[in-house]
């Protein structure tokens, strides 16, 4: 069965400074992995996604992530934050590789303090 | 920019009212799901459906939820009767049979049960 764990129910980073969201996956086929972004009082929005392509995947707002199969990882980062990067972020799996639902992590919210 | 449409945005109901919630997925898109969102679950699968036939409904009370799509326009989630602890957001999204596009999501429905 596919399940996402995120470490950290909370991260606060200073403006400017570097953002790592952790997220750890287990899949018994090839994985789809998302990045999905939720503002306060909307829906969730598609950040980026691996679909067995290039392992370094780029999306929106300068956000990027590493599909690392050896560490089943898929970690999110942005090389500076911007104070409008504060929200909450969840890591999907597609539950049967390419077909299926997504089973999304707990969410990590994040703060960027000026 | 096409979108996922789902009304009403808000809804506070008493317990045991029934509570219709509707979800106009994006033109052309052959899949829906339903997703419940609390503090305490994260986001939960309730439903989904493929070319208008549910494929899973494994996440939702069946003695009192229900989802349908009447056509390829309109997807419904039903609770009846309502409770407390049904108070939560629910989001409908949309997309293509393979996920390699990723998913789509409404605005959700903000749901009190009072």
């Amino acid at each position: 069965a596919q399940s996402v764990t995120q470490l950290g129910s909370h991260v606060s980073v200073s403006e400017g400074a570097l953002v790592l969201l952790r997220c750890n996956y287990s899949s018994s086929v090839p994985p789809y992995l998302f990045w999905y972004v939720q503002y306060p009082n909307q829906g969730l929005q598609l950040l980026l996604k691996y679909t067995s392509a290039a392992t370094l995947v780029k999306g929106i707002n300068g956000f990027e992530a590493e599909f690392k199969k050896s560490e089943t990882s898929f970690h999110l980062t942005k090389p500076s934050a911007h104070m409008s990067d504060a929200a909450e972020y969840f890591c999907a799996v597609s539950a049967g590789g390419s077909q299926g639902n997504l089973i999304f992590g707990k969410g990590t919210k994040l703060s960027v303090k000026p | 920019d096409a979108r996922v449409t789902q009304t009403p945005r808000h809804k506070v109901t008493e317990m045991g009212q029934e509570v219709t919630m509707r979800c106009q997925p994006i033109l052309g898109h052959n899949t829906v799901f339903w997703y419940r969102q609390t503090m305490m679950q994260g986001l939960e699968l309730l439903a989904y459906f493929r070319n208008r036939a549910p494929l899973d409904d494994s996440g939702m009370p069946k003695d009192r939820f229900s989802a349908e799509m009447p056509d390829a326009t309109l997807a419904t989630l039903k609770i009846q009767p309502s409770e407390p602890r049904d108070s939560a957001v629910y989001f409908c999204a949309s997309g293509f049979r393979d996920t390699y596009y990723g998913y789509t999501f409404g605005s959700g429905t903000r749901l009190t049960v009072v």
